[in-house]
């Protein structure tokens, strides 16, 4: 079945330092690739999104392409803050045409940027 | 515009109680879907709903079981509570003509004790 699997955390970083959290997929068809982000106590932010191969999603400083070669999705950002510290979860939409199906979410980077 | 809406924020319950969660969709969203968080993993996705009916369905038991009303709300409910439901439940609601992209609330966090 369709899943993902993101790096292992919990990854610190000092402010100003370049991110990278590593995001791969197994699925069928031609997925949607999201990233959400949550900060400690709140629900799930969508923090970007591509839908098809070679897309790129981009917010807040934050990229990722859609590489359907790699089956991979990696989210980068040059120049991380104290603010971006919270727990980032990479998804796919397991969907049919336009219809909205369910997210499979990978278990989550806890990212930690200290000043 | 009031974003996806979810009541109670916390929730304390005891083994073999009966519990319901509810939802209000972000204005302009007609699908409503449910996912659960336990601590440190990522949401697992219970069900969905669109226009009252359940359309797709994770791998959860029938004790856990939803609807859907008129107005786009949602409600989960789970039967016969077990220890390993303590989580934080997540509504997220979408519009059907938008491809995919669904909206969280913030959660509604349960205690089974």
């Amino acid at each position: 079945g369709n899943s993902v699997t993101q790096m292992e955390g919990p990854v610190t970083l000092s402010e100003e330092a370049f991110l990278t959290i590593n995001c791969t997929y197994t699925a069928t068809g031609y997925p949607s690739l999201f990233w959400y982000v949550q900060y400690p106590g709140e629900g799930l932010q969508l923090l970007l999104k591509a839908t098809k191969a070679d897309d790129k999603g981009s917010n807040k400083g934050f990229e990722a392409t859609y590489r359907k070669e790699t089956t991979s999705f990696h989210l980068e950002k040059g120049s991380v803050q104290v603010s971006d510290s919270a727990v980032y979860f990479c998804a796919l939409s397991d969907h049919q045409g336009n219809q909205g199906g369910k997210l499979i979410f990978g278990q989550g980077t806890e990212l930690s940027v200290k000043p | 515009d009031a974003g996806v809406t979810q009541s109670p924020t916390h929730l304390i319950k005891t083994r073999g109680q009966q519990v319901t969660l509810r939802c209000s969709p972000k204005s302009g969203h007609d699908t409503v879907s449910w996912y659960q968080q336990a601590l440190g993993q990522g949401p697992q996705f219970i069900f969905q709903y669109y226009e009252e009916e359940e359309r797709q369905r994770g791998n959860f038991p029938d004790r856990f079981s939803g609807h859907q009303f008129p107005n786009y709300s949602s409600e989960l409910n789970v039967n016969a509570l077990l220890l390993g439901d303590s989580a934080l439940y997540l509504c997220a609601s979408s519009s059907s003509g938008a491809k995919n992209i669904q909206y969280f609330g913030a959660g509604t966090r349960l205690s089974v004790l």
